[in-house]
């Protein structure tokens, strides 16, 4: 099993580009999140999708849209990217949603430099 | 003011001293609580998590949570160099703390 997987991998637009960040996850989560990871934040939540067919915002989603293709992908989109979406990207899944059945299991990451 | 309080550190000890990691949270609601550890450009991976108050157990690792005042700690006995990582800690309804940077020094 792959477990989460992210791509690209890294990613330079310049400010006012578009971008798909794309999340595929094989172990059959209900779950997914989209996360955002900057020095002395900690990791933020943008967006989740507790179940198929749904989406909800996070803490921080100005800026951003999600798409819930199916079971298990999620992308993530930046229609006009600004500097301060300069950050890492964390995609996650877990088995559904919910106290004590929300353990995330992460991707890589994909590192976002807006010019 | 963040749900989950981490200090971001950094720390650093010698191998084989023990380790104390701790976070404070606001939200009374929380039940379950996580431990995660995100190496240097890799994603986070669970590494421990614990239902309301008690400790946890595992290998060199043990996870304390205590409900009345709000504290979630993590304990790494006979610290190793390959444990140097941040530590984020995390509550229910995707809480972060903003990770400790551990180094394990040879």
């Amino acid at each position: 099993n792959a477990g989460v997987t992210q791509t690209p991998k890294f990613q330079v637009l310049k400010t006012g580009q578009s971008m798909t960040l794309q999340c595929a996850q094989d172990m059959n989560h209900n779950s997914m999140y989209w996360y955002r990871q900057d020095p002395g934040m900690g990791l933020r939540l943008i967006y989740y999708s507790a179940s198929e067919g749904t989406t909800d915002k996070g803490e921080v989603p100005n800026g951003y849209n999600v798409s819930r293709l199916n079971k298990r992908e999620f992308s993530l989109r930046l229609e006009s990217a600004a500097p301060s979406q300069t950050s890492v990207y964390f995609c996650a899944s877990s088995e559904a949603w919910g106290q004590g059945a929300d353990t995330q299991y992460f991707g890589p990451g994909t590192r976002l430099t807006v010019l | 003011q963040k749900e989950v309080e981490q200090d971001p550190g950094p720390l650093s000890v010698p191998e084989g001293a023990i380790v104390s990691l701790n976070c404070t949270y606001s939200n009374s609601a929380f039940q379950y609580f996580m431990w995660y550890r995100q190496y240097s450009r890799k994603g986070p991976e669970l590494l421990m998590y614990t239902y309301s108050s008690g400790n946890k157990e595992d290998g060199r690792f043990t996870a304390q949570v205590d409900k009345s005042s709000k504290y979630i700690s993590l304990f790494i006995r006979d610290s190793q160099p390959s444990d140097s990582a941040t530590y984020l800690c995390a509550g229910w309804v995707r809480c972060f703390g903003a990770g400790t940077r551990l180094t394990v020094k040879p």
